[in-house]
């Protein structure tokens, strides 16, 4: 099945500051791709939508101006947590569309931020 | 997207079959039913999905109810790598890949030696 990778797989932070998380489609060319979130032991819930060429769409609660999405490429989307705070800590996830049947998931991102 | 209904957890011996069900009483005609898992601390993972027949591959087989309301996933010979969480999904139809996924709760699955 088609491959999509995350980078990095752990990041360790300080309060305050901007981490970027990086999601790539592999072997296939992606429009759309999807951002989640995951608390421990919690369902994933999804964040945004990062749309190639356009702005992303965030769902309600997510705030724009801390969680930056920028879709660069048709592989390539980035989600940057700036002034991170201990409440983001949390393991993020990527995914993308491939083919009419399937979403193809990255490994995830946990990011604890001190 | 149509609610779905999941038990919180469930355990299996190894090399039974694992049954797992799922409830959707309000799916609509043009929704199709996912089947997928998580690993702990990994992404989730496609298995299957089907409209209104049963469906098999080389990971599962997905029963549907002839009313479409419920639907069982069946893992026939469970190993201890399928110890994760399954996520049922209701969704809009194929070729609309693109839409976004719904999870709930899931079913944690635990298969036990």
């Amino acid at each position: 099945g088609a491959v999509v990778s995350q980078h990095p797989s752990r990041v360790i932070c300080k309060s305050g500051t901007s981490v970027k998380i990086e999601c790539r489609s592999l072997d296939f060319q992606a429009t759309t791709m999807f951002w989640y979130r995951q608390f421990p032991k919690k369902s994933l819930m999804l964040m945004a939508t990062s749309n190639e060429g356009s702005k992303a769409t965030y769902e309600q609660g997510v705030e724009k101006d801390k969680f930056l999405i920028n879709h660069a490429s048709l592989t390539l989307s980035t989600l940057t947590v700036t002034s991170a705070h201990p409440e983001d800590s949390s393991f993020y996830i990527c995914s993308a569309p491939s083919g009419v049947n399937e979403q193809f998931f990255g490994p995830g991102t946990r990011l604890t931020v001190l | 997207d149509a609610k779905t209904t999941q038990p919180p957890s469930m355990d299996c011996a190894e090399g039974r079959a694992a049954n797992l069900p799922c409830n959707h009483s309000t799916i609509s005609g043009n929704e199709y039913v996912y089947w997928y898992r998580q690993i702990h601390s990994q992404g989730p993972q496609y298995i299957i999905h089907g409209l209104k027949n049963n469906e098999t591959n080389e990971m599962a087989s997905l029963i549907i109810t002839e009313d479409r309301k419920s639907s069982t996933l069946i893992l026939p010979h469970a190993t201890l790598r399928d110890t994760a969480v399954y996520y049922c999904i209701v969704r809009v139809a194929p070729g609309n890949a693109g839409n976004m996924l719904t999870f709930g709760g899931g079913t944690r699955l635990m298969v036990k030696p």
